[in-house]
């Protein structure tokens, strides 16, 4: 399968600071998520980015297919935005199944 | 439009017994996957079903299965549960193999 390797495992910042969470995969994909999970357990998707540039609001992806790797930016952090960020990829053989991360664990501080 | 919806919502369940999940997929998607969620695994693949066809399965043993309906209306079935299933079940949809959305969770306990 594809290996998805995501960093930093933790990140805790304080309100209004930026940051930058990576992740880096095994082998050429064509689809490619970042999810944000709420305390309850939901996935909620953020991005779907195989290549290129998107920015919502304060959130912006990039992915450098070629290079094996996505870029997930978080300006201007809330408290709201803490959480569990995770990337998932698929292949074209890989029907229905996304590979996924372990996980930034988000916290940020009033 | 209505995101996927999974119920139950919660379920305890003790060992030996079996559990089925429900989960209906956004009105219109007809692929639909199953995912378990461990604090020890991650976030890891059951099976994918497209037009009440499996295509795609992960590596857990046989006790576990699922079935689409010609609604896309999909179930998956855990029989002979073990302490170790204890996970968050989730469910995605997604119209061909494109972006999946997810829904809420099943969170199954197994005693």
């Amino acid at each position: 399968g594809i290996q998805v390797e995501q960093s930093p495992p933790d990140l805790i910042l304080q309100e209004g600071a930026n940051s930058t969470l990576r992740c880096n995969f095994s082998d050429s994909v064509n689809n490619l998520q970042w999810f944000h999970q709420n305390p309850w357990g939901q996935l909620i998707n953020l991005f779907y980015i195989p290549s290129g540039t998107k920015q919502n609001g304060r959130l912006s992806a990039t992915t450098v297919a070629t290079e094996r790797y996505s870029l997930l930016y978080i300006s201007s952090s809330q408290t709201t935005d803490s959480g569990v960020y995770f990337c998932a990829v698929r292949r074209g053989s890989t029907l229905g199944r996304l590979y996924f991360g372990r996980g930034t664990q988000l916290t940020v501080w009033p | 439009k209505a995101g996927v919806t999974q119920t139950p919502r919660y379920l305890i369940k003790t060992r030996g017994q079996q559990v089925t999940l429900s989960c209906s997929p956004i009105s219109g998607h007809r692929s639909v996957s199953w995912y378990q969620q461990t604090p020890g695994q991650g976030l890891q693949f059951l099976f994918e079903y497209f037009s009440e066809t499996q295509r795609n399965k992960g590596n857990f043993p046989g006790r576990f299965s699922g079935r689409q309906f010609s609604n896309s209306r999909s179930e998956m079935n855990v029989s002979t549960l073990e302490l170790g299933d204890s996970a968050l079940y989730l469910c995605a949809s997604s119209v061909t193999d494109n972006e999946q959305f997810f829904g809420p969770g099943t969170r199954l306990t197994v005693l």
